[in-house]
């Protein structure tokens, strides 16, 4: 099975910060990559897919890019409401597998 | 409005069973893939299985295996999970999402409903 491996695991930022998240990908998934984002108590909700296309309704200050193995999802700045943990997901087969997630606190 | 209603989460102890249900309507169910997802508490997300749209093509993790079946119903617009011989690590909130698109390739997951907690315990 492909591993999805995410850095970091928690990451503490203030409103209007740039950031960074980094998903890995243990063999080469092209750039069948998404992104979600869950808060607490919540089902998980689609941001990005093929790595770098955004969900319809989701704000420009998402991005992502990488292709191959190595992966990113930028908060161009960070908003009230991105405070949340995000998870990457590969699909490049049929046994989709998670990133362990990267939870965004405020700092 | 596309929904997904998850039902049928629970205490049960360790061997016992349990059939999750997974009500869906606003979309034609019969053309999408369906998937269960689970998140024990505190941890992250793994996905459980999938079932293609006319339920011919079926995958599982390896963490279930030979004890989870899925299965849909598209007259009822239904989705299902059997699950048999429970693990206390099978405690989680278990989530019915769907195939972002009807395609005969893996898509990306939604939307999701909002899950049911099966809790393994003695």
């Amino acid at each position: 099975d492909i591993q999805m491996t995410q850095s970091p695991s928690t990451l503490s930022a203030s409103v209007g910060d740039r950031v960074t998240i980094t998903c890995r990908a243990s063999q080469s998934i092209n750039s069948w990559l998404a992104w979600y984002q869950q808060k607490p108590g919540k089902a998980p909700k689609l941001l990005m897919y093929k790595a770098s296309s955004l969900e319809s309704g989701v704000p420009s200050r998402f991005s992502g890019s990488g292709s191959g193995t190595e992966f990113t999802l930028t908060i161009s700045s960070l908003q009230p409401d991105d405070f949340a943990s995000y998870y990457c997901q590969q699909y490049n087969s049929y046994s989709r597998t998670f990133g362990q997630g990267t939870k965004v606190e405020i700092k | 409005e596309v929904q997904l209603v998850e039902s049928g989460g629970g205490l049960v102890k360790p061997g016992g069973s349990l059939r999750l249900s997974c009500a869906a309507s606003g979309f034609t169910f019969s053309t999408y893939s369906m998937n269960w997802v689970r998140q024990a508490p505190g941890k992250g997300l793994e996905w459980v299985s999938s079932i293609s749209s006319s339920g011919s093509y079926i995958y599982y993790a390896d963490s279930v295996k030979g004890r989870f079946t899925i299965s849909r119903d598209n007259a009822k617009n239904s989705l299902y999970l059997q699950m048999n011989s429970l693990r206390a690590e099978d405690t989680a909130v278990y989530y019915c999402a769907r195939d972002s698109s009807k395609t005969t390739v893996v898509t990306p997951l939604q939307p999701w409903g909002q899950g049911t907690l099966v809790t393994v315990s003695s």
